[in-house]
């Protein structure tokens, strides 16, 4: 079973609107949390990360929400646009090795429409 | 933007033929990775290594086998290929930073179709 859960598998939305991305974990021990954007074909691209002790991280017009007690995160995006499609992955890094350990989510697969 | 680049960015090629995934990176970087990700689903570490001459099989087998020479260059080699290791194979180098622990850079990645 994986330790990262996202919801919704897929979303689509209309340009402009706004739209929430969940991931569920059962890592532990955690050391912090990434939210990374991948378009079609390219490789994953970093967009927040946060640690235990972080409630809250923003980029823009991204915000990322993380509650360490229930293991849960979200990522808001607000007024979205059409660049926003791709797929967004949930990462959580565990720092109990020399190497540390990422454990990936499936991704939410995010399609803006004009 | 990350300097991390992999060659080819595709690659159609079939059963039984040699391939060398080319992945570079201009960071400096001592820690690089090799994933593998197919449609829908997570990214899997396939091959890792700390430095020159270091290198580790991840958590998928993979038959595939990497070196690593030179700080900034990590390929990746299958020596027959087969249809079953038709995927995206996306290679990342990273260093520690103390306020974001091991950021990861991810290059474009190569997909890989055997047919």
């Amino acid at each position: 079973k994986n330790q990262v859960e996202q919801s919704p598998q897929s979303l689509i939305i209309l340009e402009g609107k706004n739209c929430t991305l969940q991931c569920n974990y059962t890592v532990s021990p955690f050391s912090n949390l990434r939210w990374y954007k991948q378009d079609t074909g390219r490789g994953p691209v970093s967009l927040t990360i946060m640690t235990f002790s972080e409630n809250t991280k923003s980029n823009g017009r991204y915000t990322a929400t993380l509650d360490a007690d229930t293991k849960q995160s979200s990522l808001h995006i607000t007024a979205s646009q059409l660049s926003d499609s791709a797929s967004y992955i949930c990462v959580v890094f565990d720092r109990g090795s020399t190497l540390g350990r990422l454990y990936f989510g499936r991704g939410t697969q995010l399609t803006v429409w004009p | 933007e990350a300097d991390i680049y992999q060659t080819p960015r595709y690659l159609v090629i079939g059963t039984g033929k040699k391939i060398t995934l080319e992945c570079s990176q201009t960071m400096g970087h001592d820690k690089m990775y090799w994933y593998q990700q197919d449609p829908g689903m997570e990214l899997h570490l396939i091959h890792y290594s700390y430095g020159v001459n270091s290198t580790e099989k991840g958590d998928l087998s993979s038959e595939s086998t990497v070196s690593r020479i030179r700080t900034e260059h990590f390929p990746l080699t299958l020596e027959s290929a087969r249809p079953s290791h038709t995927s995206q194979y996306l290679c990342a180098s990273s260093e520690y930073r103390r306020d974001t622990d091991y950021e990861q850079y991810f290059g474009p990645g190569t997909r890989l179709t055997v047919t």
